[in-house]
């Protein structure tokens, strides 16, 4: 159950998109379409953006998307705005029922 | 509207135990499988625990096997983490997540634990 590899930290200017990649095994990443994603501001809980790689729950802005290849899975945020500075980790499922989460990324919106 | 609301924590003993509770409403709580996750201070979130509908299966994570126990009681749609022989690296926020399949759609608000002498 080894932790899935994130960058710490991101960094972009409003309007621009970013990308944060996360990289696993094939027992993990590799093996399923079941990455996530979750948004944490400072203080808050974790809030679910992407689920199944590339999927979007309802009320999350369509400047959000997954997208996988092989052992790594990326989170894009396009035309970014102040908001969407927060940690983002991602999750993936491993076997078994379990779970495996990212260190997690920092971003900051410059 | 999905709302969870953990409870329980506090300040504990190293050795010690503690019980915590997770109050669900706004879905059909005995529908969902759960999950416990938590975060230690300044640290990325570890997921700990899973529970499936009857509260039949469950897994953890290999930190945690044989000191927690994740339980629910659906009649009072209410989740439940036993943890004993609490360990000073176990001090974290801990959340209680909806599972709808592998993924974590509702959270709580994290209750705090600290454990230390």
């Amino acid at each position: 159950q080894s932790a899935l590899t994130q960058p710490a930290s991101v960094s972009g200017s409003p309007g621009q998109s970013i990308t944060i990649s996360c990289t696993g095994t094939s027992s993990d990443v590799g093996s399923y379409n079941l990455v996530s994603w979750y948004q944490q501001h400072p203080g808050k809980a974790p809030k679910l953006m992407i689920y199944e790689d590339t999927k979007r729950p309802s009320g999350v802005s369509d400047r959000f998307s997954g997208s996988k290849s092989g052992k790594t899975a990326s989170l894009t945020i396009s035309g970014l705005q102040a908001e969407d500075e927060a940690d983002y980790y991602c999750c993936s499922y491993v076997a078994y029922r379990t779970l495996v989460f990212g260190g997690g990324t920092k971003l900051t919106v410059l | 509207e999905v709302q969870l609301v953990e409870s329980g924590g506090g300040l504990v003993q190293p050795g010690g135990s503690l019980r915590l509770s997770c109050a669900a409403s706004g879905f059909t709580f005995s529908s969902y499988w759960m999950s416990w996750v938590r975060q230690a201070p300044g640290k990325g979130l570890e997921w700990v625990a899973n529970i499936n509908q009857p509260g039949s299966e469950n897994y953890y994570v290999d930190s945690v096997k044989g000191r927690f126990t994740i339980s629910r009681d659906n009649a009072k749609n209410s989740l439940y983490l036993q943890m004993n022989s609490l360990r000073a690296e176990d001090t974290a926020v801990y959340y209680c997540a909806r599972a709808p399949l592998f993924y974590l759609d509702y959270w709580g608000q994290g209750i705090l634990v600290t454990v230390s002498s």
